[in-house]
């Protein structure tokens, strides 16, 4: 059974500093979604990492993927009060799709 | 070029009543997916279907739950005899493709409210 976990589940940090957000999965999946929640809003989709060795960026948030280690890390770069929201990963691959219990970011100014 | 639509938005009912959930997926998209989200936590899947086919209930109760993605017109999710924990928000997504190959586009979603 596909597991997935994110840590940390909460995360509090000052504007302008950098923090990762870490994404694990149980089994071999070569293809990871980052998505962002904002409060009452639906999820906008963030990064679609399809290989080994994939990284994607955009503004301050860059996205890779480490299919040896089932690993996916969610990097913030000088953070700013607007990316404060629950940060999801999910894996899939053919019938299997499991979400992460999200990240829940609060940028503090 | 619409995205997912759900209606309706925001949903009332007592216990042992029905509620029925709709989803319009992006033009052209053939895969739709239900997601579950209680408060403060993360999404579960529900189910998944293309047109007149359900692929994977998986997720989905075995009992009171039930979904179609019909020919024509949405893709409709189906509580019968609600209980108050079946309180959440409830999100659609489709997506063009294979489930997993391409990425899941969503929808705002139904906040089902149970008294």
């Amino acid at each position: 059974e596909l597991k997935v976990e994110q840590n940390p589940l909460f995360l509090s940090m000052q504007e302008g500093k950098n923090y990762t957000i870490y994404c694990n999965y149980s089994t071999t999946s070569d293809r990871l979604y980052w998505y962002r929640q904002d409060p009452g809003k639906s999820l906008e989709s963030l990064f679609v990492l399809l290989s080994n060795g994939a990284v994607k960026q955009e503004g301050r948030l860059m996205a890779s993927l480490d299919t040896k280690a089932r690993l996916s890390t969610l990097h913030i770069t000088a953070a700013v009060h607007d990316l404060s929201a629950t940060y999801f990963c999910a894996v899939g691959g053919g019938q299997n799709f499991v979400f992460g219990p999200g990240t829940r970011l609060s940028v503090l100014p | 070029n619409a995205g997912v639509m759900q209606n309706p938005r925001h949903l009332v009912r007592r216990r042992g009543q029905e509620a029925r959930l709709r989803c319009s997926p992006v033009k052209g998209h053939s895969h739709v997916y239900w997601y579950r989200q209680l408060p403060e936590e993360g999404l579960k899947f529900m189910v998944y279907l293309q047109k007149e086919n359900i692929i994977d209930e998986s997720g989905m109760p075995k009992e009171r739950f039930s979904a179609e993605f019909p020919k024509e017109g949405p893709s409709i999710l189906r509580i019968q005899q609600v209980v108050r924990g079946d309180s959440a928000a409830y999100f659609c997504a489709s997506s063009p493709n294979v489930r997993g190959g391409e990425t899941q586009y969503f929808g705002p979603g139904t906040r089902l409210l149970v008294l």
